[in-house]
């Protein structure tokens, strides 16, 4: 079985500030570790992912996560916080890639303060 | 190129009515996904389809239906609406199995 924890689910931060959005996930195997965004009224959208090799993976629109084993974690993070990122955001795992296997996390709104 | 697109945006059931969602695709995709979000909640997988003519059922099947007739669309179906379906669902399509899903916007259904 295979979960997912997305810390707060109400994040605000200041227009410019660093963007930590935590996830936590379990799973038997190793894992495929996704990021997703929804914009207002939007369809799910894929910011990026983990399969296998370097750890720390860079997506779109300037966000990264790094995958941390020893810690079962799978941070994204933004270094400087842009209006248009306010969002919901879902962390997502999968033991084998498979699209059909996907955990959602509950998901995490983001408000950018001006 | 239109993506995915769902139709329809929003309904409003009385309890024991049926309807159906449509999903389409323009991207010759053959994976199709019906989820369902509820508040607080991520995503839940109900049906898939794995190319045209093929269905299965996901983590949360029971009270839909759905058909894949063709490879472009993929319905899904409430015989007897619920209360407890009162959700948005969101359609998706891949290229295959591991390949980068792409959602619609969502249909917003509320059942009375």
């Amino acid at each position: 079985a295979q979960s997912v924890t997305q810390l707060g689910s109400h994040v605000s931060v200041s227009e410019g500030a660093l963007v930590l959005l935590r996830c936590n996930y379990s799973s038997s195997v190793p894992p495929y570790l996704f990021w997703y965004v929804q914009y207002p009224n939007q369809g799910l959208q894929l910011l990026l992912k983990y399969t296998t090799g370097a750890t720390l993976v860079k997506g779109i629109n300037g966000f990264e996560a790094e995958f941390k084993k020893s810690e079962t974690s799978f941070h994204l993070t933004k270094p400087s916080a842009h209006m248009s990122d306010a969002a919901e955001y879902f962390c997502a795992v999968s033991p084998s890639g498979s699209a059909r296997q996907l955990t959602f996390g509950s998901g995490t709104q983001l408000t950018v303060l001006p | 190129n239109a993506g995915v697109t769902q139709t329809p945006k929003f309904r409003v059931l009385k309890t024991g009515q049926s309807m159906t969602l449509l999903c389409a695709q323009d991207m010759n995709h053959e994976y199709m996904y019906w989820y369902r979000q509820d508040p607080g909640m991520g995503l839940r997988l109900i049906h898939y389809s794995v190319g045209e003519g093929t269905t299965a059922k996901g983590e949360v099947p029971d009270g839909y239906n759905v058909s894949r007739l063709k490879k472009q669309n993929f319905l899904l179906g409430l015989e007897s609406a619920a209360p407890s379906q009162t959700s948005v669902y969101f359609c998706a399509s891949s290229r295959d199995d591991t390949d980068t899903q792409y959602f619609g916007p969502g249909t917003r259904l509320t059942v009375l």
